[in-house]
């Protein structure tokens, strides 16, 4: 069965520094991965996703995150955060048939002036 | 955001009374998927839908029952609520499976 493993339960960092957040999966078999934002009293919404292609996926607020099949790693980054990043962020993995998510228990970034 | 609304947003009940969670979607997905969110645990696969009528059960299926008679909605029922069900419970859409899942704004669910 696939696991995702986020180390680290809570990121402090402050405003404009750089920060990685940190995904491990463990899986034998192809697989998407996926990077979810929740913020306070919200549902979850999509950072961003790997699919197949390139292995460094991009969002659009300044979010990267790189595919390493040999590490089984896909880590979040973000050269210079702002405080409305403050927020948890959910790795996720799923087969490529049939999507069934698994989550990593969550790292909560908090950003501070 | 894609239409997914989740009623009731919040509710609190007693223990031993049925629950019924709804989950509308206006996109014609055809999956449809119900999680729970607790402290620790990250988010939880409860039971899944792949089509009207088609339904299988996820990683925490004990104590839950869903249906889904139609496309755009997907129903999670606790036939008994147990102080253990308490959580926020999320539902969930894809169009397919290299689409990624859509999630609604939850509901909190409180069992006393």
């Amino acid at each position: 069965a696939q696991s995702v493993t986020q180390l680290d339960s809570q990121v402090p960092v402050f405003e404009e520094a750089p920060v990685e957040l940190r995904c491990n999966y463990s899986s034998s078999v192809s697989v998407y991965l996926f990077w979810y934002v929740q913020y306070p009293n919200q549902g979850l919404q999509l950072l961003l996703k790997y699919l197949s292609g390139s292995t460094l996926v991009e969002s659009i607020n300044g979010f990267e995150a790189e595919f390493n099949k040999s590490q089984t790693s896909f880590h979040l980054r973000k050269p210079s955060v702002h405080i409305s990043d403050t927020a948890e962020y959910f790795c996720a993995v799923s087969g490529t048939g049939f999507q069934k998510l698994v989550f990593g228990t969550g790292t909560r970034l908090l950003v501070s002036p | 955001d894609a239409g997914i609304t989740q009623s009731p947003r919040h509710k609190v009940t007693e223990t031993g009374t049925p629950v019924t969670l709804r989950c509308h979607q206006t996109e014609n997905h055809r999956y449809m998927y119900w999680y729970r969110q607790d402290p620790g645990h990250g988010l939880r696969l409860i039971h899944y839908s792949y089509g009207v009528k088609d339904t299988d059960k996820g990683e925490v299926s004990d104590g839950y029952s869903v249906s889904r008679s139609k496309t755009e909605d997907f129903l999670l029922t606790l036939e008994s609520a147990t102080s253990s069900q308490t959580s926020v419970y999320f539902c969930a859409i894809s169009g397919g499976a290299d689409q990624p899942q859509h999630f609604g704004d939850g509901t909190r669910l409180s069992i006393l």
